[in-house]
């Protein structure tokens, strides 16, 4: 089945740690999302990429850094230098940068900073 | 301009009932106009969306209305179930650019 597969699910990081969450997609979707959702805000782009190699910073870019190695992974690295990066992280995919309004989501990592 | 405002930010519905999501957007470059779903703990899901050269879509119990001129549209959700109940999204697009409102949680009482 294609998709795009999350993980892990639940994340719990210590202040000070960076931590990396993994985005993977077999849909051969060229371009890839990060957004952040917190309760009432809906949801805030952090990066996205529309090709192999190259990324652009999103919103509410800050604090995260990614890479685009390959065409079906889109990692996002949430630094230490991210003040508030207690939140639910939602990767998603499109075919290109035409068909932006029809994302496919993944099922989200819940990162708790303690 | 690239704002899309979105009401009410719950609703409570009975069974039966046909709950309506209101969203407004600014910028008349838009040209998608799609409306997620999303389950607790899930990711959201594309559910239904319109292109503004119609007025309405309907699909399923699920109808999308559109008010070119006054730059809204509406999900309207008919003999809303339990299962219906969720976060709601609706959304502005063209090209590379997508913008959320900030979401409507339903819930459908039983």
């Amino acid at each position: 089945d294609g998709g795009i597969t999350q993980s892990p699910k639940y994340l719990f990081r210590k202040e000070g740690q960076n931590v990396t969450l993994s985005c993977e997609q077999n849909l051969n979707h060229d371009a890839m999302y990060w957004y952040r959702q917190d309760p009432g805000q809906g949801l805030r782009l952090i990066y996205y990429s529309q090709i192999v190699n190259d990324f652009q910073k999103g919103d509410i870019a800050e604090g995260y850094s990614v890479s685009r190695e390959k065409k079906e992974s889109f990692p996002l690295t949430v630094t230490s230098a991210q003040k508030n990066p207690t939140a639910f992280y939602l990767c998603a995919s499109t075919l290109d940068r035409a068909y932006t309004g029809e994302l496919f989501f993944g099922e989200g990592s819940r990162l708790t900073v303690l | 301009q690239q704002q899309v405002k979105q009401s009410p930010q719950s609703l409570i519905v009975q069974k039966g009932g046909i709950p309506i999501i209101n969203c407004a957007y600014e910028n008349t470059a838009f040209d998608y106009f799609p409306w997620y779903q999303q389950f607790p703990g899930k990711g959201p899901a594309l559910l239904i969306a319109i292109r503004p050269d119609v007025s309405e879509k309907k699909e399923g119990r699920f109808t999308i209305s559109f008010n070119k001129s006054a730059k809204q549209f509406s999900l309207h959700i008919m003999d809303s179930q339990p299962g219906d109940s969720a976060t709601y999204f609706c959304a502005a697009s063209k090209d590379d650019k997508i913008i959320f409102g900030k979401g409507t949680r339903l819930h459908i009482l039983p």
